[in-house]
């Protein structure tokens, strides 16, 4: 099956640095990367995903980065504000006739103001 | 809250005694998901399911069932073979093209 893996698992950054958090995946022919933002007790939440028929994709202060021959694709913030800070999953849809989602095991990131 | 619900929000189980955790969309999603959230960890998925009467095992199933006869629920039990269930549990429905919608989850602890 598919193996994501995450890193890195803690982030600290100050207010107004850019995050960056990567992941890597183990089945080429995987074609959709979305990223999960997860508050202290609540819901994981879509905040952006990519496709892979696209390199990069941007929403405001987020963006993602897509390197398919690499099997790597990462999470961008920039000017963070202490709000951002929660955990962040990334997650691979496999191909084939098991659509799942495999996720990674979380970075949790802390904005200090 | 897109349209996933689940109930109950907290669970208590006692040894030896079986619980259900429901999931209910309003999506019209046919793909559905339970996945275990431990404390400091990823999601891990127990079961899922593509399409009504049909359900797949996931990565870490031993000690759970379900049954999906409506396209719309989709409820796990944790039975008594599931030595530690004491986590957050997370049900997840998917359009087809890819996004998934979680709902709001259901801690489970064992007294």
């Amino acid at each position: 099956g598919e193996n994501v893996e995450q890193h890195p698992s803690t982030l600290s950054v100050q207010e107004g640095d850019s995050a960056v958090i990567k992941c890597t995946y183990s089945d080429s022919a995987s074609n959709y990367f979305p990223w999960y933002k997860q508050e202290l007790g609540k819901r994981p939440q879509l905040i952006i995903d990519i496709r892979s028929n696209v390199g990069e994709k941007k929403d405001q202060r987020i963006a993602v980065t897509l390197n398919k021959t690499a099997k790597h694709f990462s999470l961008h913030i920039t000017e963070t504000q202490p709000e951002d800070s929660a955990v962040y999953f990334c997650a691979v849809l496999s191909s084939g006739s098991a659509r799942q989602l495999t996720f990674g095991s979380g970075t949790q990131l802390t904005v200090l103001p | 809250d897109g349209g996933i619900t689940q109930s109950p929000k907290y669970l208590f189980r006692k040894e030896g005694q079986n619980v259900t955790l429901s999931c209910e969309q309003n999506l019209n999603h046919d793909a559905m998901y339970w996945y275990r959230q431990d404390p400091g960890q990823g999601l891990r998925l127990i079961y899922y399911s593509q399409i009504v009467n049909d359900f797949q095992k996931g990565d870490i199933a031993e000690g759970y069932s379900v049954s999906r006869e409506k396209k719309e629920s989709f409820p796990l039990t944790v039975t008594s073979a599931q030595k530690n269930p004491t986590a957050f549990y997370l049900c997840a429905s998917r359009k087809v093209g890819g996004e998934s919608f979680f709902g709001q989850g259901t801690r489970l602890t064992v007294v």
